[in-house]
């Protein structure tokens, strides 16, 4: 089983929706959780820490479910600059980081 | 100030030659880590520095790897004998609390 496992998609969603993604990991120890996005020819950048009380930031939701061992990422009316790739990432032990790799959204206007 | 840099941007080289990426991290990071992305692939982890010690080096994929960062601050990642499979983006990031900033990226072309 993959340390880190997501859909790769792609996810074709009409602007103004709701869509989300879900990202399950393997290694219990794990401790922190991520989302970052990462435009096409562009490097990775932190979207949101995910925290064990679930976060928001906007239109953007983050939860963690440790008994499941599952993180996901919900984005309210989507723009069509949401459109990008998301990566789960999972922080294990102290300092090993690793990426899934990665949901493609598609933005439809 | 400044980001994550790193040079050069696009190298192509011939199968069997030696190449070096280097990184210059943010002022400041003592963590620093070099990834490599295949089309379609998330970041893959290489190796991680903490000051100027490789603290995780699992994820280098032979011996033909090697990075060093001698003064706890710039990194060059060596590849020695270069294979076409070799090919991808080459990604440095240095961390503060977490949060990891990446630079550009080097894109590895062996022909």
């Amino acid at each position: 089983r993959k340390e880190v496992e997501q859909d790769p998609g792609p996810f074709n969603v009409p602007e103004g929706a709701t869509v989300a993604f879900n990202c399950t990991y393997s290694n219990s120890a794990s401790q922190s959780f991520f989302w970052y996005r990462q435009d096409c020819r562009k490097e990775p950048k932190l979207l949101m820490s995910v925290y064990s009380s679930g976060n928001e930031d906007g239109r953007f939701t983050a939860q963690l479910n440790r008994a499941s061992q599952y993180i996901s990422l919900l984005i309210r009316d989507s723009k069509l600059s949401d459109s990008a790739t998301y990566l789960c990432v999972v922080k294990v032990g102290t300092d090993k980081i690793i990426f899934g790799k990665g949901t493609r959204l598609h933005i439809l206007p | 100030g400044a980001g994550v840099s790193q040079t050069p941007s696009n190298k192509v080289t011939e199968k069997g030659k030696y190449v070096e990426l280097r990184c210059d991290p943010i002022s400041g990071h003592t963590a620093l880590y070099w990834y490599r992305q295949s089309l379609g692939q998330g970041p893959e982890f290489l190796i991680y520095f903490q000051g100027t010690g490789a603290a995780d080096d699992s994820g280098l994929p032979n011996d033909r790897f090697f990075a060093v960062r001698p003064e706890g601050s710039v990194s060059t990642l060596k590849i020695q004998r270069t294979e076409r499979g070799d090919s991808a983006v080459y990604l440095c990031a240095s961390s503060y609390r977490d949060t990891q900033y990446f630079g550009p990226g080097t894109r590895l072309t062996v022909l």
